[in-house]
């Protein structure tokens, strides 16, 4: 079953702050986040697993709750470059590693000078 | 370094026609290889995964099919194209479960 991200769209000033949710009905073993620009293709930002781990990008932060099986991805002190939209993608506990992700249906970022 | 490319870049095809996109991964040796389409304005869906050569998995009912003849090569195809298939068709890749999953610069295809 496909994660629920939060909010659908966000629109910032340059310099603040979003968090973005993603929530799954499924226990998880992981969490991926991405970055795709109109026309691109995603980019990874972070893996978040079961167990604390997490890898990616220095500049972004993130938290994977296992219990609530929630993720957050941390934007501060945006920049104009963080514009696009953000997708989770989830592994879960059953899915044996080999099933790819399921993501959400993304949220929209815009940051205006 | 690793490197995924996928081909053709962008793509016009006729409804009914054949359809083979190719996907291929270089400076990595056995990787699990993933298609997968986003609808214009819609959110990523898993079409196939493959773990190893010949070996391949479909997460969706569908008009395509799927090929992995060697160890970094992954085709999608179709014998007869609808309106349907259109949509960016991303490859991806990684090595295993914990590892980050990488995706190419995509195929943009239009049926018409």
């Amino acid at each position: 079953q496909q994660p629920v991200q939060s909010p659908q769209a966000v629109i910032l000033r340059e310099g603040e702050d979003a968090v973005i949710n993603c929530s799954s009905s499924k226990a998880l073993y992981s969490v991926h986040w991405y970055r795709q620009k109109h026309g691109e293709a995603p980019v990874f930002l972070m893996i978040l697993l079961k167990g604390g781990e997490q890898k990616g990008h220095e500049k972004i932060s993130a938290s994977f709750n296992e219990k609530k099986q929630q993720s957050s991805l941390y934007l501060t002190a945006s920049q104009l470059s963080y514009s696009g939209t953000y997708f989770c993608g989830t592994e879960s506990e059953s899915g044996g590693g080999a099933d790819g992700l399921t993501f959400g249906k993304g949220t929209h970022l815009i940051i205006q000078p | 370094s690793q490197t995924i490319h996928q081909w053709p870049a962008t793509l016009v095809q006729p409804v009914g026609s054949p359809l083979s996109l190719e996907c291929t991964v270089e400076g990595t040796s056995n990787p699990n290889l993933y298609w997968y389409r986003q609808a214009a304005g819609r959110g990523l869906q898993l079409l196939f995964y493959s773990v190893g050569i010949g070996q391949i998995s479909s997460e969706v009912p569908q008009n395509l099919s799927a090929s992995r003849p060697q160890d970094r090569q992954f085709i999608l195809s179709s014998k007869k194209l609808l309106l349907s298939d259109s949509g960016f068709y991303l490859c991806a890749w990684r090595l295993l479960v914990g590892n980050e999953q990488f995706f190419g610069p995509g195929t943009r295809l239009t049926v018409l």
